[in-house]
């Protein structure tokens, strides 16, 4: 079945370095992918998504390209903030998961300053 | 435009009492889900409605959760009688329709004693 590999963290920067979470996936066709964030205490939210190769999701500083050909979906910041200290959870979504999300396991991301 | 509402936010309840979760979609999305995250994963589906149908329970725990979206838009997920083990974050989230991209509440946070 369709699958969602995350880098382990915790990942732990200063304040305004580069940040790069690795997510790569298994799945047949071509499923949507995902990046999603959750604050402390707080719900999930959607940070960004791209729906077809080559694709270029972005938001708030945050990119991820959907590359088909390493089947990744690399998240990257190029300036970090301490406000960026959240856990990133990769996911897909396509036919062969009936479009349910699968998830990857988090990524808790934290920033000193 | 409002997002998905949930209430309550957080919940402390003995074991063996019931609880009850609330769930408030975005207006116009069809498809509401209810997860359940535990510490430090990802969200494990509980259940999804398409309209008032349920139609995927095979992860909902049958002999004490039960689901109810009676109109198709609002929902409630119960718990009867609740475990230790339940304490988690129930996540509602809602789509436009199945193929589209899930928004996420609030959650609540539940503790069973």
């Amino acid at each position: 079945g369709d699958s969602v590999t995350q880098m382990e963290g915790p990942v732990t920067l200063s304040e305004e370095a580069f940040l790069t979470i690795n997510c790569t996936y298994t799945a047949t066709g071509y499923p949507s992918l995902f990046w999603y964030v959750q604050y402390p205490g707080e719900g999930l939210q959607l940070l960004l998504k791209a729906t077809k190769a080559d694709d270029k999701g972005s938001n708030k500083g945050f990119e991820a390209t959907y590359r088909k050909e390493t089947t990744s979906f690399h998240l990257e910041k190029g300036s970090v903030q301490v406000s960026d200290s959240a856990v990133y959870f990769c996911a897909l979504s396509g036919l062969n998961s009936n479009y349910q999300l699968i998830w990857g396991a988090g990524t808790k991301l934290i920033i000193k300053p | 435009e409002a997002g998905v509402v949930q209430s309550p936010r957080y919940k402390i309840i003995e074991k063996k009492q019931p609880v009850a979760f609330w769930c408030n979609p975005i207006s116009g999305h069809n498809t509401l889900y209810w997860y359940l995250q535990n510490l430090g994963q990802g969200p494990e589906l509980l259940i999804r409605y398409e309209n008032e149908e349920a139609v995927d329970d095979s992860q909902l725990p049958k002999d004490r959760f039960s689901a109810e979206r009676l109109k198709g838009v609002d929902s409630t997920l119960k718990i009867q009688p609740a475990e230790l083990g339940d304490s988690a974050v129930y996540l509602c989230a809602s789509s436009p329709g199945t193929k589209e991209t899930q928004y996420f509440g609030p959650g609540t946070r539940l503790l069973v004693l």
